[in-house]
């Protein structure tokens, strides 16, 4: 079993929808990344959090330490939001383990 | 503010070969973390530098190794390259204050 699972593995959306994508993690954390990967391999840091919920413009992201899991929303989804959006965990020595990833699709 | 840079953009290189990847860190940034993204096999970490010291490394074989330049700039040296080795590697700086990590656009690296 991964350390951290994402879900879903895929997604495809249609322009406007509210998406969610979840990550759940077995392992004691100091902070959670949700990173967006977008094709040819760039990598944005969305969020870094440890509790609670932090929002910036569509993007919404929440944890809840005690059950170990963490959800990315996206509100009014736009075709510029498809890309892989990926969990990542610190644990013990700040090393990051990463989630599989979920590569969202959002069509006109 | 100039993000994190790497070179080259790409590197193409036989089996046996020695590779040298390199990245500049944010200015401020003391810690670099290098990490391994194989296709099919999600990201990994590789190493992290801070203060031009190895502070923690994943599990990867001796022949990946690195280090850290006085000016926080950082190496990433693989020997004895293998096919499996094709990856994008990804680099990025952070503030130990605040721990979050910019990512550079990464370095993809062919073994024929």
């Amino acid at each position: 079993k991964n350390e951290v699972e994402q879900s879903p593995q895929n997604l495809t959306a249609q322009e406007g929808e509210f998406i969610t994508i979840n990550c759940s993690y077995s392992v004691g954390i100091s902070a959670l990344h949700w990173l967006q990967q977008h094709p040819g391999g760039g990598i944005v840091s969305l969020f870094m959090l440890s509790s609670g919920k932090k929002k910036h413009g569509r993007l919404i992201a929440t944890i809840n330490i005690q059950e170990k899991h963490s959800s990315l929303h996206i509100t009014a989804s736009h075709p510029r939001d498809s890309a892989v959006y990926i969990c990542a965990v610190y644990g013990s020595a700040r090393q990051l383990t990463f989630g599989s990833g979920t590569q969202l699709t959002v069509l006109p | 503010e100039a993000g994190v840079t790497q070179s080259p953009t790409h590197l193409i290189k036989t089996r046996g070969q020695q590779a040298t990847l390199r990245c500049s860190p944010i200015s401020g940034h003391t810690s670099v973390y290098w990490y391994q993204q194989a296709l099919g096999l999600g990201l990994q970490f590789l190493l992290w530098y801070d203060e031009g010291e190895e502070r923690n490394r994943g599990n990867f074989p001796p022949r990946f190794s690195g280090r850290q330049f006085p000016n926080y700039s950082s190496e990433l040296n693989v020997n004895a390259l293998e096919l499996e080795d094709s990856a994008l590697y990804l680099c990025a700086s952070a503030d130990l204050r605040t721990d979050t990590q910019y990512f550079g656009p990464g370095t993809r690296l062919t073994v024929l």
